[in-house]
């Protein structure tokens, strides 16, 4: 079975401070998705990105940026400069590619990030 | 913008009333889930669908049922409500490939008095 570990379940800061949101995942399979989205107050879950287990290479798109490692089985997601608007519950999930459910996402516990002015 | 919708957003009603929360998707998705959040955050999935008549059973038991006649169609039903029902309902349809994120509706948040 897999498993989506956020360790941290609730951070603060002050904006335009850099933060990082831990993930870790366990699965025993080798190829697989894994995939992060942001839960606003307002409920939505959003997609940010998704990153497929051959792919190793870290991602940035404006002020955020993703850093995989295979070998320590973590995604983490960095949100530099952190703004007000970014204050949300951010998950961590994980789909494996061979199983015949496809798009079955494992969710982590979820991490509140509240950025205060 | 993923077009998928949930509609009540909010809803308080009493114990005993039979509840169906809708969820539609236009993107003619053949994969839908519903999930169960927790005031704690974690989310559950309670129902998924592969496509028209096919419906199973989540990973968290639950005492809702769901139908899928209709490909954009995914609605989840109470028939009996009860004060642990209270909670948020999050509807979500993806495409068939695994490498496709899953579209999340806005949320139904229920409250049984």
């Amino acid at each position: 079975a897999q498993k989506v570990t956020q360790a941290q379940t609730e951070i603060s800061v002050v904006e335009k401070e850099d933060v990082t949101l831990d993930c870790v995942y366990e699965t025993r399979d080798t190829t697989y998705y894994l995939f992060w989205y942001k839960q606003p107050p307002s409920g939505e879950l959003v997609f940010l990105i998704r990153r497929n287990s051959f792919d190793e290479q870290n991602e940035i798109s404006g002020r955020y940026s993703w850093n995989f490692q295979k070998s320590t089985s973590s995604f983490n997601f960095t949100i530099t400069a952190s703004q007000v608007v970014d204050s949300a519950v951010y998950f961590c999930a994980l789909t494996l590619v061979l199983n015949n459910a496809g798009n079955m996402l494992t969710f982590g516990g979820g991490t509140r990030l509240m950025v205060k002015p | 913008e993923a077009d998928i919708y949930q509609t009540p957003r909010y809803l308080v009603i009493g114990t005993g009333k039979k509840i169906t929360l809708e969820c539609s998707q236009t993107m003619g998705h053949d994969k839908m889930y519903w999930y169960q959040q927790d005031p704690g955050m974690e989310l559950h999935l309670i129902h998924y669908s592969y496509g028209v008549n096919s419906t199973e059973k989540g990973d968290l038991s639950s005492e809702s049922t769901v139908s899928r006649i209709r490909t954009e169609h995914f609605p989840l039903t109470l028939e009996s409500a009860r004060p642990s029902h209270t909670s948020q309902y999050l509807c979500a349809s993806s495409e068939w490939v695994s490498d496709q994120p899953q579209h999340f509706g806005d949320g139904t948040r229920l409250s049984i008095l």
